[in-house]
């Protein structure tokens, strides 16, 4: 079975353009997650999205935003992009939302190989 | 809040064990530990529930002690593959996770 898939892998914008990033979850899991990953740290939690509504926000600015889709995969748009925006991107997926509770096995989240984003 | 790992770095060589601590200021549901290696994604290990279950992988084992609110991996008779940085991941609705420690196993 495919795992969880971004697009695309690596890509460079300028200062103040947008960007989009793309996340297929893997087959039958409805939960996605988006990570941001500076060099050196580790994953930064951004957006939990379930069955297309928002589940959680981290702590990032309204220039980060998401969505979900029908088939579950999702967008995750970064606008009026900054040089501190350059990082990697993680998509996650999970079978469970993260409120029905520790002890479903569903709750592990699957990372997918990332979307690398330079702002120069 | 994120958890903390201690230490941030360890080089082993083959067959030798280690052990990683992941700690948080708060109650948790579970534990998550991840490895990544460096340019790839965090690759899941294993998940440690309340309760006391356990679930390694390979020759990784974990602990979980809930009043402390503390996690432990345990790498026994390190392999080269073993390299790479360890994340714990401790969650509470969403999975927080510490600044990785990195493991470096030498021949």
């Amino acid at each position: 079975d495919a795992g969880v898939t971004q697009s695309p892998t690596h890509l460079i914008k300028t200062r103040g353009q947008h960007v989009t990033l793309r996340c297929s979850p893997i087959s039958g899991h409805k939960s996605v997650s988006w990570y941001q990953q500076v060099l050196g740290q580790g994953p930064q939690f951004i957006f939990q999205y379930y069955e297309k509504e928002e589940r959680g926000r981290g702590n990032f600015p309204d220039r980060f935003s998401a969505r979900q889709f029908p088939n579950y995969s999702s967008e995750l748009n970064v606008n009026a992009l900054l040089l501190g925006d350059s990082a990697l991107y993680l998509c996650a997926s999970s079978l469970a939302p993260p409120d029905r509770g520790p002890f479903i096995p569903g709750n592990t989240i699957y990372f997918g190989e990332g979307s690398w984003l330079t702002v120069v | 809040q994120q958890p903390v790992q201690s230490p941030q770095a360890v080089i082993l060589r083959e067959g030798e064990d280690a052990v990683i601590n992941c700690s948080s200021s708060k109650a948790l549901y579970s534990v998550h530990w991840y490895r990544q290696k460096h340019g790839e994604a965090p690759v899941f290990l294993m998940i440690l529930l309340k309760g006391g279950e356990q679930k390694g992988h390979e020759k990784i084992s974990a602990s979980f002690n809930e009043k402390k609110q503390q996690s432990s991996l345990y790498l026994t008779a390190s392999q080269l593959s073993y390299s790479g940085t360890y994340f714990c991941g401790t969650e509470l609705y969403k999975l927080s996770f510490g600044a990785g420690t990195t493991v470096t196993v030498r021949a």
